[in-house]
């Protein structure tokens, strides 16, 4: 079965740069979930959207920001970088609002340096 | 807000012993409770849930129970095995709050050995 796909999986990049991380939920899954895992601590919830909107917004720093594309894939944008951005992302997708079943991708390791 | 609670790991099993891990919580309206599990170098995976109170959630051997009267969701499982060495997360969605969002616990690292 087709799973959450995201990417990439590594990122590297210096303080003061920005990335974008990318995540394609399952076929027909139109609620997207974002989370940040730090080393060693549980998942934060940072953002999420629902048919194109942001439905709930979390502990999402400022210089970050996401949006849900009309294919459903989201992106979420980091800018000015800092050493405790470093973690593990999550994107974790569902159908519809139900919250029973999120399906959480692999995550992107982000390391900034 | 909302919050979870569960023992602090490290745990350390022989194989084909009894493993129980405590999480407690504390939610706005009526929660469902979940078990997730995140294996080294993965990402995190649905082990079971319970969306009521005393709903059984049951998966691969594991199994919890939902009871609101002490707002706990332990997570047991008979005879543990190698292959269950993994990081177990409680969470929880407060649905009543309208808000879909998970809150994890801290995680609880179980290692099993031979």
């Amino acid at each position: 079965a087709a799973g959450v796909i995201q990417s990439p999986r590594h990122l590297i990049k210096e303080k003061r740069e920005t990335a974008t991380l990318k995540c394609y939920p399952i076929p027909r899954h139109d609620t997207v979930y974002w989370y940040q895992q730090g080393p060693g601590q549980d998942p934060q919830f940072l953002i999420s959207f629902y048919e194109k909107m942001q439905s709930d917004k979390g502990s999402i720093p400022d210089r970050f920001s996401a949006q849900q594309f009309s294919d459903y894939h989201s992106e979420l944008n980091m800018s000015s970088l800092e050493l405790g951005d470093s973690a593990l992302y999550f994107c974790a997708s569902s159908l519809g609002r139900t919250p029973y079943e999120q399906y959480f991708g692999p995550g992107t390791r982000l390391t900034v340096t | 807000g909302d919050s979870v609670t569960q023992m602090e790991g490290p745990v350390t099993l022989s194989e084909e012993a009894f493993l129980t891990i405590n999480c407690t919580y504390t939610a706005t309206g009526y929660p469902s409770l979940f078990w997730y599990v995140q294996y080294p170098g993965e990402g995190l995976q649905l082990l079971l849930k319970a969306t009521k109170a005393d709903d059984k959630g049951s998966n691969k051997g594991f199994e919890a129970t939902y009871r609101k009267e002490t707002t706990s969701f332990h997570l047991e499982k008979g005879s543990v095995q190698v292959s269950d060495s993994a990081v177990y997360f409680c969470a929880l969605i407060s649905t009543g709050a309208g808000s879909y969002q998970l809150t994890f616990g801290k995680g609880t690292k179980l290692s099993v050995i031979p």
